[in-house]
C-alpha cells in the first residue's frame, strides 16, 4: 500500500526556518516525482515545486524560489521541504504529493503538516 | 503562468442530482507529446485532496464511475452523475502541462 507519512505540526518564530519530512512507502521512491503543495487557512491549493529523487533535480514556482528548498534522501525514501525566513504568510498546511512522469497525476498525498508562524 | 478558472465557485445539490463543474484555462493544455495533463481532485473537509480524474477523462482506480471528465484545449468539465453524500467537499482542477503547475480556485459542493 502506497503511503506518504508526513512529520508533525511545527511552530516557528518569525525569521526562523522549519523542515518538514514526507516518508514514502509501498513503492519505489525513485520511480516518482514528489511535489509540495501549500494550503493557507481557508484557501485553495498552491503548487510550490517538485523534486525528482532519482536525480535530485528540482523545479519551483517563482514565488517559492527563495522560500522553499526541496531535498530527498533515497536511503530512507524521504522527501523534505525547508521553509526559510518565516513570516505570517507562511502559516499554512503543507502537503507532499507524488506524481508519475507519464501521468503527472498527483495520485497519492500525505496527510499534511500545519506550520504556524508565531512569536 | 497558466490560470485555471473554475465555475461555479459554489454548487448546491440534492442527493441524486447530476452536476457539472467547469475549468477553463488561459492557454491550451495540450502538451507537445500529445497528452493533455488536466486532473481533477476532491478535498473533503479536514482531509488531503484525492485524485479523481487524470489526463482529462481517465478515472482513477477506485473512484466511482459516477464521476467523469471531458474537454480539450482550454475547456474542461467534471460531471457527477447522481451526487451522493460522500461527494461533498471542494473540487479542484490542476494542470501539469506547463510549468509552473497551477490549480483552479476550487468549487465547493454543498447539500441543498
Amino acid at each position: 500500500e502506497v503511503q506518504l507519512q508526513q512529520s508533525g505540526p511545527e511552530v516557528g518564530r518569525p525569521g526562523s526556518s522549519v523542515k518538514i519530512s514526507c516518508k514514502a512507502s509501498g513503492y519505489t521512491f525513485t520511480d516518482y516525482v514528489m511535489n509540495w503543495v501549500k494550503q493557507s487557512p481557508g484557501q485553495g491549493l498552491e503548487w510550490i515545486g517538485w523534486i525528482d529523487p532519482e536525480y535530485g533535480s528540482t523545479d519551483y514556482a517563482e514565488k517559492f524560489k527563495k522560500k522553499a528548498t526541496l531535498t530527498a534522501d533515497t536511503s530512507s525514501s524521504t522527501a523534505y521541504i525547508q521553509l526559510s525566513s518565516l513570516t505570517s504568510e507562511d502559516t499554512a498546511t503543507y502537503f507532499c504529493a507524488r506524481i508519475s512522469i507519464s501521468r503527472r497525476d498527483f495520485d497519492y498525498w500525505g496527510q499534511g503538516v500545519m506550520v504556524t508562524v508565531s512569536s | 503562468d497558466v490560470v485555471l478558472t473554475q465555475t461555479p465557485p459554489t454548487l448546491s445539490a440534492t442527493i441524486g442530482q447530476s452536476v457539472s463543474i467547469s475549468c477553463r484555462s488561459s492557454q491550451s493544455l495540450l502538451h507537445s507529446n500529445g497528452n493533455t495533463y488536466l486532473n481533477w481532485l476532491l478535498q473533503r473537509p479536514g482531509q488531503p485532496p484525492q485524485l479523481l480524474i487524470y489526463l482529462v477523462s481517465r478515472l482513477e482506480s477506485g473512484v466511482p464511475n459516477r464521476f467523469s471528465g471531458s474537454g480539450s484545449g482550454t475547456d474542461f468539465t467534471l460531471k457527477i452523475s447522481g451526487v451522493e453524500a460522500e461527494d461533498l467537499g471542494v473540487y479542484y482542477c490542476v494542470q501539469s502541462t506547463h510549468a509552473p503547475w497551477t490549480f483552479g480556485g476550487g468549487t465547493k459542493l454543498e447539500l441543498k
